[in-house]
């Protein structure tokens, strides 16, 4: 069955360092997203990204945040400077079409570490 | 606004008992419903959906029924099994200009041998 695939799966980074991470959603979906879930909490919405924009983000998705599709097959998240409440699992996510009923598929997260 | 509503966990059953977890929403429109399950040190994975009032969505033994009148999508299974043990996620899925997911709090399972 096709999946969701995220690089790293486990990330140490030093506050103030930039991260990316990285993607690779389903082949013929076209609609991407990334979540977070903060240690024991809820998953949360961050970006909505269709025709190599954003097309939806919460008001966690500040300038420090940024996603992009750099070719025909990634989708990154891009923290410039982490803060230490950065530290979570970030899903990606995505979907065939936006319609009611429609399915997101998440990959299996990367877990983002800031010290 | 949006909002999903589960009862809070740990909720801890002996094998083959019959599980319940509760899911209210809160929704402008007609959301999708769904049901995800997060095993320890894996990702999000989708357990069952429905997507209009009275549909039953259902999986590996587990169903939940989408019931409009009360606004909710519990979460049932006949008899748990220890592999059962992970952390239950309940969803809407809404077009609002965009499209996204919203989830509950989560609620952790506990299957005893």
């Amino acid at each position: 069955e096709p999946e969701v695939t995220q690089t790293p799966s486990h990330q140490v980074t030093q506050m103030g360092q930039e991260v990316i991470l990285r993607c690779v959603p389903i082949s013929n979906h076209l609609y991407f997203y990334w979540y977070r879930q903060i240690l024991g909490q809820k998953v949360e919405f961050l970006v909505s990204f269709y025709n190599n924009e954003i097309s939806e983000k919460s008001e966690i998705f500040d300038d420090q945040f940024s996603v992009e599709r750099p070719d025909g097959s990634n989708f990154t998240l891009k923290i410039r400077s982490t803060k230490l409440e950065d530290s979570a699992m970030y899903f990606c996510a995505s979907s065939e079409e936006v319609a009611s009923g429609n399915t997101i598929y998440f990959g299996e997260g990367s877990w983002l570490t800031v010290v | 606004g949006n909002s999903v509503t589960q009862m809070e966990g740990p909720v801890t059953l002996s094998e083959e008992a019959f599980l319940t977890i509760n899911c209210t929403y809160t929704a402008t429109g007609y959301p999708s419903l769904f049901w995800y399950v997060q095993y320890p040190g894996e990702g999000l994975q989708l357990l069952l959906k429905a997507t209009k009032a009275d549909d039953k969505g259902s999986n590996k033994g587990f169903e939940a029924t989408y019931r409009k009148e009360t606004t909710s999508f519990h979460l049932e299974k006949g008899s748990v099994q220890v592999s059962d043990s992970a952390v239950y996620f309940c969803a809407l899925s809404l077009l609002t200009g965009g499209f996204k997911t919203i989830f509950g709090a989560g609620t952790r399972l506990f299957v005893k041998a």
